[in-house]
């Protein structure tokens, strides 16, 4: 079982609609988790990053985290066709050094 | 440089040939990640290096591969006799200090024929 899980997709919505991508973990010990997005032969780039439960809001994205479910989502708010790439959730122990810990990635598409 | 640099983009290579792949970090980040991307899956960590030193080596899936970065500074990645299996995008990422956020490069495609 890999360490963190994230269902592939693919998602396709309207451009307007809200977006929801979803992690599960099975380790307590991670205490920091990151959404990246990766656009088409691009490398991954950073979204989001926290390391307690609750709510962070940047913009149209928000990342939740509930540690006691170990479960992690973004929220996209009118999603536009430019936001349309591969979403990753990635997950990290304690240490800032260490390595991260990837799913595999969502693939979104935003149709206009 | 702007962001993390890597070469070549692309390289397609035979079965059990050497192949090294290099990663020009952000001026000035002592932290350099490599990790691997095979098609429809997410980076999987292989190295880390603090500094000229590897500070965990655990990814690293078997003894053909080696990465050394003698000044700490510019990393390779080296493969020995190559397998189709190798195929993937190899990804590297440098590390800034105050906020711990890592940047990648666009990676390297390798294509093991």
């Amino acid at each position: 079982q890999k360490e963190v899980e994230q269902d592939p997709g693919p998602l396709s919505v309207p451009e307007g609609a809200i977006v929801s991508l979803n992690c599960t973990y099975s380790n307590s010990a991670f205490q920091y988790f990151m959404w990246y997005r990766q656009y088409s032969r691009k490398g991954p780039e950073l979204l989001m990053y926290t390391y307690s439960s609750g709510n962070k809001e940047d913009g149209r994205f928000t990342a939740q985290v509930d540690k006691s479910s170990k479960y992690i989502s973004l929220f996209i708010r009118d999603s536009q066709p430019s936001d349309s790439a591969t979403y990753l959730c990635a997950i990290k122990k304690g240490s800032t050094l260490g390595r991260l810990y990837f799913g595999r990635g969502t693939q979104l598409t935003v149709w206009p | 440089g702007a962001g993390v640099s890597q070469t070549p983009s692309n390289k397609v290579t035979e079965k059990g040939k050497y192949v090294e792949l290099r990663c020009d970090p952000i001026s000035g980040h002592t932290a350099l990640y490599w990790y691997r991307q095979s098609l429809g899956q997410g980076p999987e960590f292989l190295i880390y290096f603090q500094g000229t030193g590897a500070a965990d080596d655990s990814g690293l899936p078997n003894d053909r591969f080696f990465a050394v970065r003698p000044e700490g500074s510019v990393s390779t990645l080296k493969i020995q006799r190559t397998e189709r299996g190798d195929s993937a995008v190899y990804l590297c990422a440098s590390r800034r200090e105050v906020t711990g956020e890592l940047f990648f490069g666009e990676g390297s495609r390798l294509t093991v024929l």
